[in-house]
């Protein structure tokens, strides 16, 4: 399948323990977009790169979160000293570019449990 | 800022019949989009259906169409003929084009039961 592959699709750590997650966008798609859902939550925007950069940075809860995005494909998601109001699912999103229309294609998410 | 309502918290509608999702919104950008998702229990988010500030034609696709009332800052989804598959949660979700982001902002999602 050609489409946003997030992984691992299920992650449970200890509370202050670090976490990765990853993923892969939608081959040629430039624009890549993080988002975490809490139980029974709708989506809250977290970052958003063009290309390697990330102009919007502006979702991200605290300097625990980071991201990155190489080769303008793979993306990683980086938790530190996760804590236990981290636990949601984080959804990955790719588009065409970050213009008008271009829907986002979202990923199957990974589900963080924080003990 | 930015701001997407959705004040149905669950709706049920009989097979066959059509529902009407309610969405308003709230922005200061004057070119803005409106987006459908839909995301069944498994969990996957799929793309329903978008709608584009300066569109003069209400967008359709299939079964669902959006009634888009600028003035009243209302997008709300009509799914026609409904099928038990549609039995899912609804989320509505707004893009401004100001600034550099393509960021979506999100309503707390409606859940639609469809009963056989």
């Amino acid at each position: 399948g050609a489409g946003v592959s997030q992984s691992p699709s299920n992650k449970v750590t200890e509370k202050g323990k670090d976490v990765e997650l990853r993923c892969d966008p939608i081959s040629g798609h430039t624009a890549l977009y993080w988002y975490r859902q809490s139980l029974g939550q709708g989506l809250e925007f977290l970052i958003y790169f063009q290309g390697n950069s990330a102009p919007d940075k502006s979702g991200l809860p605290s300097d625990r979160f980071s991201a990155e995005r190489t080769g303008g494909s793979v993306s990683t998601l980086t938790i530190q000293r996760t804590q236990q109001e981290d636990s949601a699912v984080y959804l990955c999103a790719s588009s065409m570019r970050g213009g008008h229309r271009n829907e986002q294609f979202f990923g199957p998410g990974t589900r963080l449990t924080v003990l | 800022a930015q701001k997407i309502t959705q004040t149905q918290p669950g709706m049920f509608v009989q097979e066959k019949e059509a529902v009407t999702l309610d969405c308003t919104y709230d922005t200061s950008d004057p070119s803005y989009g409106l987006f459908w998702y839909k995301q069944p229990s498994s969990g996957e988010m799929i793309f329903l259906i978008y709608q584009g500030s300066y569109d003069q034609q209400n967008a359709t696709e299939g079964r669902y169409s959006l009634n888009f009332q600028k003035a009243r800052k209302s997008a709300n989804l009509v799914i026609s003929a409904s099928q038990l598959g549609d039995s899912a949660m609804y989320f509505c979700a707004m893009r401004g084009y100001s600034g550099n982001t393509g960021k979506l902002i999100f309503g707390q999602g409606t859940t639609l039961q469809v009963k056989p």
